[in-house]
């Protein structure tokens, strides 16, 4: 029973561009979410902690939209070295990680 | 960087050997899970464990083992390798004290990559 949907990707921007992704939930009784990045054949990593009405850490935005139950990353001026999975691991189930989305930066 | 380790972090083995993948953590944690991944699939729960002596079986069903002895340590174990074994194996570790149970950060092992023959 997946209660997270991520947009299906995947996503080939050019170096410099801004790409945003969206996390869509069904658990409305959540309290905080998460974005995790993946490379290639590596362990997913903690991108951003997303709590309350959002945070930014230099280029990387993520907000959270109660009313539509979604949460979003925004990346701007893309780099090469962003390129990766995108994870959004189901609110409320630390078990639950989802398909991801697929981001490859061209130069 | 997270301190949670994994060893073999490559294995190639033949079938019907038992075989135990190693992970350890010295954050404290009390939560452990094994995840198994294949290239370009999702992260599928096998295993996971709330503290000492507690450990559940994920959703994915599985023919491996797990023993929680130790706060640090989760190994896990597959008596009779097979081929369809074959995958990623993860483990990783988060911990409950201080957040919203079930949304703690995962902190996630460099992985175990298995090949059985």
């Amino acid at each position: 029973r997946k209660e997270v949907e991520q947009d299906p990707g995947p996503f080939n921007v050019p170096e410099g561009a801004t790409v945003a992704f969206n996390c869509t939930y069904s658990n409305s009784a959540s309290q905080s979410f998460f974005w995790y990045r993946q490379d290639c054949r590596k362990e997913p990593k903690l991108l951003m902690s997303v709590y309350s009405s959002g945070n930014e850490d230099g280029r990387f935005t993520a907000q959270l939209n109660r009313a539509s139950q979604y949460i979003s990353l925004l990346i701007r001026d893309s780099k090469l070295s962003d390129s990766a999975t995108y994870l959004c691991p189901e609110p409320g189930n630390q078990f639950y990680f989802g398909t991801g989305t697929s981001l490859t930066v061209i130069p | 960087e997270a301190d949670i380790y994994q060893t073999p972090r490559y294995l190639v083995i033949g079938t019907g050997k038992k075989i135990t993948l190693e992970c350890s953590q010295t954050m404290g944690h009390d939560k452990m899970y094994w995840y198994q991944q294949d290239p370009g699939m999702e992260l599928h729960l096998i295993h996971y464990s709330y503290g000492v002596n507690s450990t559940e079986k994920g959703d994915l069903s599985s023919e491996s083992t797990v023993s929680r002895i130790r706060t640090e340590h989760f190994p896990l174990t597959l008596e009779s390798a097979r081929p369809s074994h074959t995958s990623q194996y993860l483990c990783a570790s988060s911990d409950s004290s201080g957040g919203v149970r079930g949304q703690e950060t995962q902190y996630f092992g460099p992985g175990t990559r298995l090949l059985v023959l």
